[in-house]
């Protein structure tokens, strides 16, 4: 079974607003990391963030976790068109394996 | 540099056939992983490969096999295809053998569709 589970499955905002994803996951984690998928392409690495980090920026990208609640959430501020994609969020229960997450398809409507 | 190169980008197949699909990773980097995606079960991991070796399989049947080579490419085979196995195949490499806590490089997939 899948590790992570992204929510909400789909979003759609208006360019310049902030677009927020949550992910949630089952088992202790080594970290955690988001990916952007374009439309049937490769995946894209976005930023990582280990298990003893709760927040992490990149840009316009910012990226809590709570291994608590073993749950991660993805900010992107100020979005653009071009954000428009799908997210993922992988987590790595083994060291060597990520599972990834069924993602979150964005839209931001220019 | 260049990024992860995965060969063909489209592939058409009949059920009953097999196919061989290309990974060249990243120079350097010496992990390979596998992974499927389909728009029901997302992406699922097929299999990782370091140095040679396959260090963890997915839940797959056996009909999905790879290999890595000693420069790094890596194969993966599928035997005897199924519909179900129309879906795009990502291959993604990593440069830190022990650990890939930095993230992998993915290719741009290889469409594969069964019919």
């Amino acid at each position: 079974s899948q590790q992570g589970e992204e929510d909400p499955q789909a979003l759609s905002i208006q360019e310049g607003e902030n677009a927020t994803m949550n992910c949630s996951y089952k088992t202790s984690i080594n970290n955690l990391q988001w990916y952007r998928q374009n439309s049937g392409r490769g995946l894209v690495h976005l930023i990582l963030i280990r298990s003893n980090e709760r927040e992490k920026h990149s840009g316009r990208l910012r990226v809590t976790l709570d291994t608590s609640k073993k749950s991660s959430s993805l900010l992107i501020t100020a979005s653009r068109a071009a954000d428009t994609a799908s997210y993922f969020c992988a987590t790595d229960a083994t060291g060597n394996q990520f599972y990834f997450g069924t993602g979150t398809s964005l839209t931001v409507i220019p | 540099k260049a990024g992860v190169t995965q060969t063909p980008r489209y592939l058409i197949k009949t059920r009953g056939q097999q196919v061989t699909l290309s990974c060249s990773p990243i120079s350097g980097h010496r992990s390979v992983s596998w992974y499927q995606q389909t728009p029901g079960q997302g992406l699922q991991f097929l299999f990782e490969y370091f140095s040679e070796t396959q260090r963890n399989k997915g839940n797959f049947p056996g009909r999905f096999s790879g290999r890595q080579f000693s420069n790094s490419r890596s194969e993966m085979n599928v035997s005897t295809l199924e519909l179900g196995d129309s879906a795009l195949y990502l291959c993604a490499s990593s440069g830190l053998g022990q650990s890939i806590g930095y993230g992998y490089t993915f290719g741009s997939g290889t469409r594969l569709t069964v019919v």
